[in-house]
């Protein structure tokens, strides 16, 4: 168990609809990183919080939106779902520490009909 | 896009065998990490290696890391079918960004 929390495990929905998906890190890590894997890909960085503060962003569409709460947990908006946003969403939490590893969630796999 | 490459994509061999994956990294790192993931599962973290460093191991894993030529290998010895995963590797930049950005993987399959 990492410690890491994501909720829900499998999600199935329309296109145009639209989802949240929920993190909670492991305790006492501030940032919480998101990323998305396609079949059979390798993981697509989507966006960087540390202790509530957008840090980074990286291949995430304007549809997505996300944001980290004062408790720390954070969330991840997808709007106007398209088939192609079919995809493994991961959450991992990382320490401050200067050579800090990343603990991964299960994933929630998003299924766009 | 990428940080890094994994290469090969794809890799089988039998039980017993040697293992080696090679990454290759775009930019100057503080450090690289090497992670697992089985099919479908999260990524579990095997190893870390400074930018400053040039060798690790960690029981029947060990990491070699040049940064001349931006690039790290992973030797898994005397694999077991336990070992068939997915392997990534992983850059971070340091800094403020901190960003974990991951190579597309390298998929072992470990024949009994």
């Amino acid at each position: 168990d990492s410690g890491v929390t994501q909720t829900p495990k499998h999600l199935i929905t329309a296109t145009g609809q639209r989802v949240t998906l929920r993190c909670s890190p492991r305790s006492g890590d501030l940032s919480v990183y998101w990323y998305q894997q396609s079949l059979d890909q390798g993981l697509q960085f989507l966006i960087h919080y540390y202790n509530g503060e957008e840090r980074a962003k990286g291949n995430i569409l304007e549809r997505f939106s996300a944001q980290q709460f004062p408790d720390l947990h954070s969330e991840l908006n997808l709007s106007s779902l398209e088939l192609g946003d079919s995809a493994l969403y991961f959450c991992a939490s990382r320490a401050v520490a200067r050579d800090a590893e990343a603990f991964f969630g299960q994933g929630t796999r998003l299924t766009v009909v | 896009s990428q940080q890094g490459e994994e290469d090969p994509q794809a890799l089988s061999i039998q039980e017993g065998e040697n293992a080696t994956m090679n990454c290759s990294y775009k930019t100057s790192i503080n450090n690289l990490q090497w992670y697992r993931q089985n099919s479908g599962r999260g990524l579990v973290h095997l190893i870390l290696i400074r930018s400053n460093e040039r060798e690790k191991h960690s029981g029947r894993l060990r990491v070699t890391l040049d940064t001349s030529k931006k690039s790290s290998s992973l030797l898994i010895t005397a694999s077991r079918a336990a070992d068939t995963a997915s392997y990534f590797c992983a850059t971070d930049s340091g800094g403020g960004r901190r960003a974990l950005t991951f190579g597309s993987g390298t998929r072992l399959q470990v024949q009994p």
